[in-house]
């Protein structure tokens, strides 16, 4: 099976950066993905990681270390519309499941 | 707007009812998944259907079923409905298996309500 952990929340000031790790522990890791959820909305996709290092949208990034098992998300410049629950997933080649970790929920404030 | 559409957004039932959910995958995409998110949790995946096939199941209860129609359209059949089924139900679809990308489409999910 897969496992994810993610801090459960994180709270910063409007401009910050944001940090969000994701360690995960799969037997066939195939990629690292993000999705971002507004309360009780759709999951959006924000980014993917099959290959070691920095993936840049935006004011998103998404890193990834398969040695370490590891995975963050930065989010910079931070608005309050970031505010939302974000979620890492691992996708796993031996039986192609997309499994998501708990998420984490990122408050912005003034 | 993902392109994915489920119906219904809402339902409210009774203990021991049985429901169907209905998901219409965005044009093109061969791939459909199914989640159940209870309040405050995460995402638990529950079963994946690759062109009528079943490819992949998570956690799913024996109450639970669904299925893959040929037009590509899938439903979730949710039995014997206990208060701990009460949760919103996503539907996502991707072109192929999303293991390519790991990017689902998700719809706006149905809302169940077990009284």
């Amino acid at each position: 099976g897969q496992s994810l952990e993610q801090p459960s929340e994180v709270t910063a000031v409007e401009g910050a950066i944001v940090q969000i790790n994701c360690t995960y522990q799969t037997s066939g890791f195939y990629g690292l993905s993000w999705y971002q959820q507004h309360d009780g909305g759709a999951p959006t996709f924000l980014s993917y990681n099959g290959l070691d290092g920095l993936e840049e949208t935006g004011r998103f990034s998404s890193f990834l270390s398969r040695s370490d098992s590891y995975g963050y998300l930065l989010l910079q410049e931070l608005q309050m519309k970031d505010s939302a629950s974000y979620f890492c997933a691992v996708t796993d080649r031996n039986d192609y499941k997309l499994s998501f970790g708990a998420g984490t929920t990122v408050t912005v404030r003034a | 707007d993902s392109g994915v559409t489920q119906t219904p957004k809402h339902l409210i039932t009774a203990t021991g009812q049985r429901v169907t959910l209905r998901c219409s995958p965005r044009s093109g995409d061969l791939s459909v998944y199914w989640y159940q998110q209870s309040l405050d949790q995460g995402l638990q995946f529950l079963i994946q259907y690759y062109n009528g096939e079943e490819r992949a199941k998570g956690n799913i209860l024996e109450r639970f079923s669904a299925q893959q129609f040929p037009d590509l359209h899938s439903e979730l059949n949710l039995s014997s409905l206990e208060l701990g089924d009460s949760a919103l139900y996503f539907c996502a679809s991707s072109v192929e298996g999303g293991i390519n990308t790991g990017e689902l489409f998700f719809g706006e999910g149905s809302r169940l309500t077990v009284l």
